[in-house]
């Protein structure tokens, strides 16, 4: 079956403008989670979204959003882009994410660059 | 707060050694450790997932420990290849799932 699909893979704006990132995940997962990647912090937990709800937020400022469309696509949404924004920004599918056995399907990310 | 932490220094080792990476956690023990492997510019791949309950889980050249005194869980690679060269994260559920900062792994031929 298709893995997680992001889209795009690669692109730069500049600072001031606003990004919108989509992720479409594996037939049949519900829950779908958005990480940032950068070298200094790792992993960082953006959003989880199960059901079009938003069921966690992780430690970020309003700038970043997401919402979950009624098949499960998910898109996340950066405005007011800062230099510090630059990252891989990564997408993962679940069958219900939660507190079980969450094992993670990620899809190859999309890389922003900021300048 | 529920933290994970790893060895940020890469480890560099012999093709052909085992391989021996460590994860350590704060606070209560998780339910669940899970491993992932991740190549640059690539998303992480899910390893291993280990129980509090279990003492080990085993695949193929892959071994997993979690020793809930010590708080910690162990990741071996047997018999090691230049192919394992990656970072390894791992992983807990606090709801979400958090990781650590991952160890890159370089094995030498």
């Amino acid at each position: 079956k298709a893995g997680v699909t992001q889209t795009p893979r690669y692109l730069i704006k500049t600072r001031g403008q606003q990004v919108t990132l989509s992720c479409s995940p594996i037939s049949g997962h519900r829950s779908v989670s958005w990480y940032q990647q950068t070298p200094g912090q790792g992993l960082q937990f953006l959003f989880e979204y199960f059901s079009e709800t938003q069921r966690n937020k992780g430690n970020f400022p309003g700038r970043f959003s997401g919402r979950q469309f009624s098949n499960s696509r998910s898109e996340m949404n950066v405005s007011t882009l800062e230099l510090g924004d630059s990252a891989l920004y990564l997408c993962a599918s679940s069958f219900t994410g939660g507190t079980g056995a969450n094992v993670l399907t990620f899809g190859a990310g999309s890389r922003l660059t900021v300048l | 707060s529920q933290k994970i932490e790893q060895n940020s220094e890469a480890l560099n080792i012999q093709e052909g050694k085992t391989a021996t990476l460590t994860c350590n956690y704060t606070n209560y023990s998780p339910a669940y450790l899970q491993w992932y492997r991740q190549d640059p510019g690539r998303g992480p791949v899910f390893l291993l997932l280990i129980r509090e309950n279990e003492k080990e889980k085993r695949k193929e050249r892959l071994k997993v420990t979690f020793d809930t005194t010590l708080k910690q869980s162990l990741f071996h690679i047997t018999a090691s290849q230049p192919a394992d060269s990656a970072t390894y994260l791992c992983a807990r559920n606090t709801g979400k799932l958090i990781f650590g900062q991952g160890t890159t792994l370089q094995v030498k031929p």
